[in-house]
Order: structure tokens, then C-alpha cells, then sequence
């Protein structure tokens, strides 16, 4: 079974405008990571944003933020303002357990077009 | 400040060569992961090595691939015999020791894209 599910292969988006990509997940361990990276096409993997099964409140890092469902089992990104300069693939990736040193399981990725 | 360093950026071997890919962790890291990306797809977890230690090797193919990180120097991920198949982006990562947080985000390099002829 698919531990990480990005549905959407390729997502559009109008400069200055949000976009939500979407990401769901499953694990059985009540501890767990989610994370955010962007691959743009040079190629280099940037972390965006974390957030912990414990954690309160959504994440936030400026633009970007994540929505939190825990119960849906979602870790949906949102990053608002859009630029042209986030045209990149986008990887949601989850880390079991706690302590902070197990292995990520990566999603297939969400390729973002933000056009003028 | 310098970030995760990947060397070479790319590598082309002919098949049946070896392939030499190097990691050199965040300052003040000891923990290197290493994934592999096939066009077009996710990255698949391989290894995690601490310093002069293999924690986990679950994703590592049995054959032809090994890794290490010495008490001095890179991390070396090491293909023996390469084949068509091996073509792909390998990146490392690396995490800070543990701490309070259940954080410890993982920081990537930018890569090496081996292609074998």
C-alpha cells in the first residue's frame, strides 16, 4: 500500500494566486513527520515546511503552509501568492516513528506550472 | 554556511566501471542518508550511516552497492559494475544529532546524476 499519495501528477496556477497540492498519507504509528520539499528543474531537493503528528497548530513558513488533517490523514500544502519562481516539482514525505533519524518515504510529486 | 556537498554534480560511466559518489554532511551533522530519484519519480530511501556506522540499509540493493562514512572525510556511496539500470539522480541528505525536537529535518544536496553509457 502507497505509505504517501500525491493524486495530482501536474497542477496550474495564475501568478499571485494560492494553490493547495495535495497529500495523504498512511501510518498506523502515532508518531510521525510530514514534510514539504520543492525540486525546481536545477534539480536540488529544498526543504519547505515540517509538521509533527503531535503538533497543535498548522505549520507556517511565510508563503507556504501546510494544512493538517489528521483524522483525513492529509497533509495538503498551500502556498499563497504564488510566483513564478515556484514552477518546480513538489515532494511530500513522511518520517515514521520518533527521534528523528528514520528513513523518509517520499510521494510521487506534484508538478506546479505558475503562469503570468 | 555551507550546505550538503555532493560531488561530482554528474558521472558518466560505461557499463561494468565503478561509480564513486560523495557526501559531505552539514557542519555540525553526523547522520547521512542516501536516496536515489528514477526520472520522473519520488526519491527512494537506500541507506543511513552514521560515523563508521551502517544504521539502515533496508533499501540498498544486495549486490554492487555499498556506502560508508569514515570517522574522517565524505560519505562514499559505491556502485561496483554499473549497469543501464543505475542511471538515476542519488541524493544525501543529513540530520543533526537528536535532539529535544521530533524535527531533525533532513537537508539534501543538490545531487549527482549518473549516467551510464
Amino acid at each position: 500500500a502507497q505509505k504517501i499519495t500525491q493524486t495530482q501528477p501536474g497542477m496550474f496556477v495564475q501568478e499571485k494566486e494560492a494553490v493547495t497540492l495535495d497529500c495523504t498519507y498512511d501510518t498506523s504509528d502515532p508518531s510521525y513527520g510530514l514534510f514539504w520539499y520543492k525540486q525546481p528543474s536545477s534539480g536540488e531537493m529544498i526543504f519547505l515546511i515540517y509538521q509533527g503528528s503531535y503538533d497543535q497548530q498548522n505549520a507556517t513558513e511565510g508563503r507556504y503552509s501546510l494544512n493538517f488533517q489528521k483524522a483525513r490523514k492529509s497533509a495538503n500544502l498551500v502556498i499563497s501568492a504564488s510566483q513564478l519562481g515556484d514552477s518546480a516539482m513538489y515532494f511530500c514525505a513522511m518520517r515514521e516513528g520518533n527521534g528523528g533519524y528514520n528513513k523518509l518515504i517520499f510521494g510521487a510529486g506534484t508538478r506546479l506550472a505558475v503562469h503570468p | 554556511n555551507a550546505g550538503v556537498m555532493q560531488n561530482p554534480r554528474h558521472l558518466v560511466r560505461r557499463r561494468g566501471q565503478e561509480a564513486r559518489l560523495r557526501c559531505s554532511p552539514m557542519k555540525g551533522h553526523s547522520h547521512v542518508y542516501w536516496y536515489r530519484q528514477l526520472p520522473e519519480e519520488g526519491l527512494k530511501f537506500m541507506v543511513y550511516l552514521q560515523k563508521e556506522n551502517i544504521i539502515d540499509e533496508s533499501g540498498m540493493p544486495k549486490e554492487r552497492f555499498s556506502a560508508e562514512f569514515p570517522k574522517e572525510g565524505p560519505s562514499i556511496l559505491r556502485i561496483q559494475q554499473v549497469v543501464r539500470g543505475d542511471s538515476a539522480a542519488y541524493f544525501c541528505a543529513s540530520s543533526a544529532r537528536r535532539t529535544e525536537s521530533q524535527k531533525n529535518i533532513q537537508y539534501f544536496g543538490a545531487g549527482t546524476r549518473l549516467s551510464v553509457l
